[in-house]
């Protein structure tokens, strides 16, 4: 079946515009996660999602970064007012549920540069 | 907190073993491994979790030391193919809810 789907791809954009990341998770799963991931450095978690629960934000670098999830299918991650230390590789990762036990499938990637 | 893996990079050639190590300052009780190729998302590889119980590919082998908060992953007989960045996450929830902490990752060459 078709995996985690990220778009865009690349997305290049200059300091201070507003940009927005797309992930589709694999049909059926429940948790969704973000996760940050800049040159040479290990997965920065972000945030995550669990069915209809409120979202754990905790990872959330400032309040220039927020996510939804619509439907609990789709979610978007929204950066607001983009600095060069944005620049990163923003992962999405889904999973059948949150827990211990359960492996994540992660998506390409969406690899952002501001200018 | 996040856990610290080591070494930071290896090389091997191909045939030789390696071990990669992730430690936590936490009481742990689960930990998960997952490779990344350049270019490429981060693949699973195993799940640990406290206990005993183990998740993964049957050519993988792994350990979990619950009191030294540690985890290995063992790589025999390396291939070309196990090249790429390994990554533990640990997590200390046991039940529905919880996110995993990455370590920075373990940098593994393979050559010929």
């Amino acid at each position: 079946g078709a995996g985690v789907s990220q778009s865009p791809s690349n997305k290049v954009t200059e300091k201070g515009k507003d940009v927005e990341l797309r992930c589709d998770p694999i049909s059926g799963h429940t948790a969704l996660y973000w996760y940050r991931q800049s040159l040479g450095q290990g997965l920065e978690f972000l945030i995550y999602f669990q069915g209809n629960s409120a979202p754990d934000k905790s990872g959330l670098p400032s309040d220039r970064f927020s996510a939804e999830r619509t439907g609990g299918s789709v979610s978007t991650l929204t950066i607001q007012r983009t600095q060069q230390e944005d620049s990163a590789v923003y992962l999405c990762a889904s999973s059948p549920a949150s827990g211990a036990y359960n492996e994540q499938f992660f998506g390409p990637g969406t690899r952002l540069t501001v200018l | 907190q996040q856990p610290v893996q080591s070494p930071q990079a290896v090389i091997l050639r191909e045939g030789e073993d390696a071990v990669i190590n992730c430690s936590s300052s936490k009481a742990l009780y689960s930990v998960h491994w997952y490779r990344q190729k350049h270019g490429e998302a981060p693949v699973f590889l195993m799940i640990l979790l406290k206990g005993g119980e183990q998740k993964g590919h049957e050519k993988i082998s792994a350990s979990f030391n619950e009191k030294k908060q540690q985890s290995s992953l063992y790589l025999t007989a390396s291939q070309l193919s196990y090249s790429g960045t390994y990554f533990c996450g640990t997590g200390d929830f046991g039940g529905s809810q919880g996110n995993l902490i990455f370590g920075k990752g373990t940098k593994l060459s393979v050559k010929p």
